[in-house]
């Protein structure tokens, strides 16, 4: 079946550092991949997505490039900041099934 | 906009108990989703629907029943609340299916005793 497996957290960094947290999926078939985070008390909200192999989703300066050699999706930001702080969501969608991974705390220290 | 809205935010049951969460959305999307999300185990789809009328199970389905009768709200039932039951639900909504974007609303905390 489709599964998705993120680095365990949590993660704290300082502000300015570089953040790589790491997504693989298994997938019959192409799947479409997002990237999703919660911050405090809220609903996740979409941060990047990308639906085909070598795609790179961004935002807000966030990037993930769809490896499908490595079935990865890896999200990397140059520089976070302390309103970075969140906990972020690989997922995968391929028609009707929708597969999120367990989350990664990110804390960013001023 | 409200986007997509939860009622209630908090509630808490007692085992045997039923009770039932509305979703509403304003966004005239087709789809909407139920997750459960609990500690360390991400968000879990319980059940979603393609559009009004229509309802489909997730990966985690029994114990809860859904209603799609009009296309902006998606209703979720316990008909009798277990403490495995306790935790986080989220309502989600999307104009279509596979890649398209999910609205996620503010969610609602279940505890059951």
């Amino acid at each position: 079946g489709n599964s998705v497996t993120q680095m365990e957290g949590p993660v704290t960094l300082s502000e300015e550092a570089f953040l790589t947290i790491n997504c693989t999926y298994t997938a019959t078939g192409y799947p479409s991949l997002f990237w999703y985070v919660q911050y405090p008390g809220e609903g996740l909200q979409l941060l990047l997505k990308a639906t085909k192999a070598d795609d790179k989703g961004s935002n807000k300066g966030f990037e993930a490039t769809y490896r499908k050699e490595t079935t990865s999706f890896h999200l990397e930001k140059g520089s976070v900041q302390v309103s970075d702080s969140a906990v972020y969501f690989c997922a995968l969608a391929y028609g009707q099934n929708f597969v999120f991974g367990p989350g990664t705390r990110l804390s960013v220290l001023p | 906009n409200a986007g997509v809205t939860q009622t209630p935010k908090f509630r808490v049951l007692k085992t045997g108990q039923s009770m039932t969460l509305l979703c509403a959305q304003d966004m005239n999307h087709e789809y909407m989703y139920w997750y459960r999300q609990d500690p360390g185990m991400g968000l879990r789809l319980i059940h979603y629907s393609v559009g009004e009328g229509t309802t489909a199970k997730g990966e985690v389905p029994d114990g809860y029943n859904v209603s799609r009768l009009k296309k902006q709200n998606f209703l979720l039932g316990l008909e009798s609340a277990a403490p495995s039951q306790t935790s986080v639900y989220f309502c989600a909504s999307s104009f279509s299916g596979d890649a398209d974007t999910q609205y996620f609303g503010p969610g609602t905390r279940l505890t059951v005793l």
